[in-house]
């Protein structure tokens, strides 16, 4: 199976700065991934996707990076805003026969300081 | 609809009490899921339908829970004789995909129903 981890459950960054979240994922055969922000008494909300044929994907403000070697997927938040503020998760597809599910990581808290 | 929707937002329960909770995906989504978070956890996995059949439910706690989407589009996540630790938010989410491979697995989240079973 699959799972999803993340190496820091808080990261505190200042207003204007940018803002590096990291997701490890064990299975080397996924090849979907999506990030997530989710603000309190919310639903997850998608931010960005990235499909395991690229390395890096770009939207407006976020970045992901992933790094298949290392099975291994960040997400960049150019310029953070206090609007930023949330808990964003990594979530990885799994997929098979008779399976078709995401798997999410515990989450990193991202706290952003005026 | 525009997004998915979740209904009720708040449910109190007494133990051993039955529950229901209602999802609407996005219109024309094939694939809907069901997620129970728990607080500051990630989403976990519960049961997966490809239109109206329940392709995977590996997630399900118990034999307590139980899910339907009987036309392919509406589902209810049912849970009889609730206890203490069924308290979380229950989370669905929809595709228009519907397995790897498809090219629009992007999934979309309602608000939640969040659970509390005194």
């Amino acid at each position: 199976g699959e799972s999803v981890g993340l190496h820091l459950p808080t990261l505190s960054v200042q207003e204007g700065d940018n803002s590096i979240i990291n997701c490890a994922y064990s299975n080397s055969a996924s090849d979907y991934f999506i990030w997530y922000k989710q603000e309190s008494g919310k639903g997850p909300q998608f931010i960005i996707d990235i499909r395991s044929n690229m390395d890096k994907r770009q939207g407006q403000r976020v970045t992901v990076l992933l790094n298949k070697t290392v099975k291994h997927l960040s997400l960049q938040i150019a310029a953070t805003q206090p609007g930023d503020s949330a808990v964003y998760f990594c979530a990885v597809l799994q997929g098979g026969p008779g399976t078709y599910k995401y798997i999410f990581g515990t989450g990193t808290r991202l706290k952003v300081l005026a | 609809g525009a997004g998915v929707s979740q209904s009720p937002r708040y449910k109190v329960a007494k133990r051993g009490q039955d529950v229901a909770l209602r999802c609407d995906p996005i219109s024309g989504h094939v694939s809907l899921f069901w997620y129970q978070q728990a607080l500051g956890q990630g989403p976990e996995f519960l049961t997966y339908f490809q239109n109206e059949a329940q392709l995977d439910k590996s997630g399900l706690p118990s034999d307590r829970f139980f899910a339907e989407r009987p036309e392919g589009s509406v589902s209810t996540l049912k849970i009889q004789r609730t206890q203490q630790e069924d308290s979380a938010v229950y989370l669905c989410a929809s595709s228009l995909g519907w397995g790897q491979g498809s090219t629009n697995e992007k999934l979309f989240f309602g608000s939640g129903t969040q659970l509390s079973v005194l």
